[in-house]
Formats: structure tokens, C-alpha cells, sequence
């Protein structure tokens, strides 16, 4: 099983900063299927980047995905009021799928 | 608009037995394999199960295997999970998300409905 580790755990920034979030695999990730996930309170995740760096439908140019092997990063170029929340990776390249802790973007 | 409604969760007791359904709708049911997906309360992710767009393979996590069964009626636009000998680490908020394949492999989840909570307590 492939071991997700995310970095930090919480991240304090202000709106308008740029936010860099960290995804390490314990092995490789198969042809970087990788996703990121966006939970805001009491809602359900949101899936924001998948096979590493595609956007899904609806999401903002701000948000951005890169990486491949074991390092991933999802990066949020000016950080809105509305993106303070928790970001998990998700690697469904090899059975079984698995997920990261997450990391808390929270407002410094 | 693709929707994906779940209901059933409440109180059970540890050994006990709970009935999730997922009712879809916004997108042909029948050709998505579906999941769920749970999370312990301020806890993290964990992918519960799998079953293909036809209901004819299914995943199950080590965690739940030969205690939960999932399954789904095309028909009735709905998925299922029963659960059985339940535990105090089945306690959860559990979600039905879709997946991008047909089949059972390891996927990315691009829907989710709001989740439905299932507290194991005596």
C-alpha cells in the first residue's frame, strides 16, 4: 500500500499569498494518478486536480497541480477568502487507492 | 446537475446492522462504477468500496471485507451499502462519490453527495 504523507500540516497565510502544498509517496505513483481534494466544514471534499496537474470542471486557474514519481504539489497562486480549508492528495494509481492526512490552510 | 444523495446513517449498536442508500441522479448511473468513501469524525479519507458500472465486481477495503456488501440497483438509479458486525472504528461520516471508470480499479472521485453519519455507540 502506498503511503501518502502531506506537508505541512497546517499552513497560515493571508489572502493574497501564495500557498504550496506538499504530497510524498512512500513509492512511485503510477502514471501520476494523482488527485487533490478541497473539504471546507461540514461539506464533502471537493476534487480540484487529478492525474497530477489537470483541473477539474469548474475550478480556478489559481489552483495548480505539479509533480510526478513520489513529490507532488498543489499550489494556490493568490490565495481567496474562500480557499482556507483542509487539502488532501489522493493517489489511485495502484490498488489499493489511498489517501493523505491532509493539510489545514488556515488564515494567519 | 449530477446529485448524489445519501440517507440511512443514525445509531446502531456495536454487532449491529445499517443500510446506506445512495440515490443518483443528473448523469446515466449505469455507466459509472461507484464508491464509498468514509471519514471519522475530524479524521481523514479512507476508500470503504467499489462496484462496477453492472454490479458484477466489487472492492472492499481490508478494514470492511466480509462484513459490509455493496451494491446497486441500475434500475432505481441507487447504490447500497449494508453493513454488518459493526464496530466503534465504523463510525463515520460516509459518503457516496462517483468514480471516472466503469470498473472497480483504483480512481479519482469527481462527485461526492454530503454524507450520512453512522454512530456506533452501546
Amino acid at each position: 500500500e502506498i503511503v501518502l504523507t502531506q506537508s505541512p500540516g497546517t499552513l497560515s497565510l493571508s489572502p493574497g499569498e501564495r500557498a504550496t502544498l506538499s504530497c510524498r509517496a512512500s513509492q512511485s505513483v503510477s502514471s501520476s494518478y494523482l488527485a487533490w481534494y478541497q473539504q471546507k466544514p461540514g461539506q464533502a471534499p471537493r476534487l480540484l486536480i487529478y492525474d497530477a496537474s489537470s483541473r477539474a470542471t469548474g475550478i480556478p486557474d489559481r489552483f495548480s497541480g505539479s509533480g510526478s514519481g513520489i513529490d507532488f504539489t498543489l499550489t494556490i497562486s493568490r490565495l481567496e477568502p474562500e480557499d482556507f480549508a483542509v487539502y488532501y492528495c489522493q493517489q489511485y494509481g495502484s490498488s489499493p487507492g489511498t489517501f493523505g492526512q491532509g493539510t489545514k490552510l488556515e488564515i494567519k | 446537475e449530477v446529485q448524489l444523495v445519501e440517507s440511512g446513517g443514525g445509531l446502531v449498536q456495536p454487532g449491529g446492522s445499517l443500510r446506506l442508500s445512495c440515490a443518483a441522479s443528473g448523469f446515466t448511473f449505469s455507466t459509472y462504477g461507484m464508491h464509498w468513501v468514509r471519514q471519522a469524525p475530524g479524521k481523514g479519507l479512507e476508500h470503504v468500496c467499489a462496484i462496477s458500472s453492472n454490479g458484477g465486481s466489487t472492492y472492499y477495503a481490508n478494514s470492511v471485507k466480509g462484513r459490509f456488501t455493496i451494491s446497486r440497483d441500475n434500475s432505481k438509479n441507487t447504490l447500497f451499502l449494508q453493513m454488518g458486525s459493526m464496530r466503534a472504528e465504523d463510525m463515520a461520516f460516509y459518503y457516496c462519490s462517483r468514480g471516472t471508470y466503469t470498473g472497480i480499479r483504483p480512481d479519482r472521485f469527481d462527485y461526492w453527495g454530503r454524507g450520512t453519519l453512522v454512530t456506533v455507540s452501546s
